[in-house]
């Protein structure tokens, strides 16, 4: 099935840096999402991001769909930012399981004050 | 409006017991998923329900583990003979149509399961 990796595992930043979440996939994909896990655990959409680039405020995320990977660019991180980022894709060709979503082991973000 | 909800929160359950866990999708939505999460890992797939069609159950990781759903309503996740291997938050989402047709997913809080 296909594969999901992230990087970095984890980071650690100083509030007010700007850091590059990566996400890597091994195969075609229909639906990618990136989600914010707080610290209580509560998974919080952030971008529906298959191809292309998008903005939200500090944060923005770009998708090279033809080269397999997705970027998320969080600028002036705040403290609030912390917890553990998720990619997660849906396979484009049926692979595994069809319509659920296959999550990356994610990248634990701690900003410090 | 209401988001995902889940039931019980928190579960403390002896070894070889069963459990239900609950979950309340977003009004309206027709599909409904339930993974689960160990402690510091991410997310595995165990069931996708998909409207009226024959539920998705391949990543349930024995016939231990079952779900139902009502239409396009309530769902219930059950643990038999529960394992402290069970321990994990239980997570359900839900979405207003197929992944593939752009429809994004949303998270309840979670069913933290702790097996004694």
């Amino acid at each position: 099935g296909i594969q999901v990796e992230q990087s970095p595992p984890d980071l650690i930043l100083q509030e007010g840096a700007n850091s590059t979440l990566r996400c890597n996939f091994s195969d075609s994909v229909n639906n990618l999402q990136w989600f914010h896990q707080n610290p209580w655990g509560q998974l919080i959409n952030l971008f529906y991001i298959p191809s292309g680039t998008k903005q939200n405020g500090r944060l923005s995320a770009t998708t090279v769909a033809t080269e397999r990977y997705s970027l998320l660019y969080i600028s002036s991180s705040q403290t609030t930012d912390s917890g553990v980022y998720f990619c997660a894709v849906e396979p484009g060709n049926y692979g595994g399981s069809q319509g659920n979503l296959i999550f990356g082991k994610g990248t634990k973000l701690s900003v410090k004050p | 409006g209401a988001g995902v909800s889940q039931s019980p929160s928190n579960k403390v359950t002896e070894k070889g017991k069963d459990v239900e866990l609950r979950c309340d999708p977003i009004s309206g939505h027709t599909a409904l998923y339930w993974y689960r999460q160990r402690l510091g890992q991410g997310l595995e797939f165990l069931i996708y329900f998909q409207g009226n069609s024959a539920p998705d159950k391949s990543g349930l990781p024995s016939d231990r583990f079952s779900a139902e759903r009502t239409g396009e309503s309530v769902s219930t996740l059950t643990i038999q003979r529960t394992q402290q291997e069970d321990s994990a938050v239980y997570l359900c989402a839900s979405t207003d149509g197929r992944l593939r047709q752009g429809y994004e997913q949303y998270f309840g809080p979670g069913t933290r399961l702790t097996v004694t």
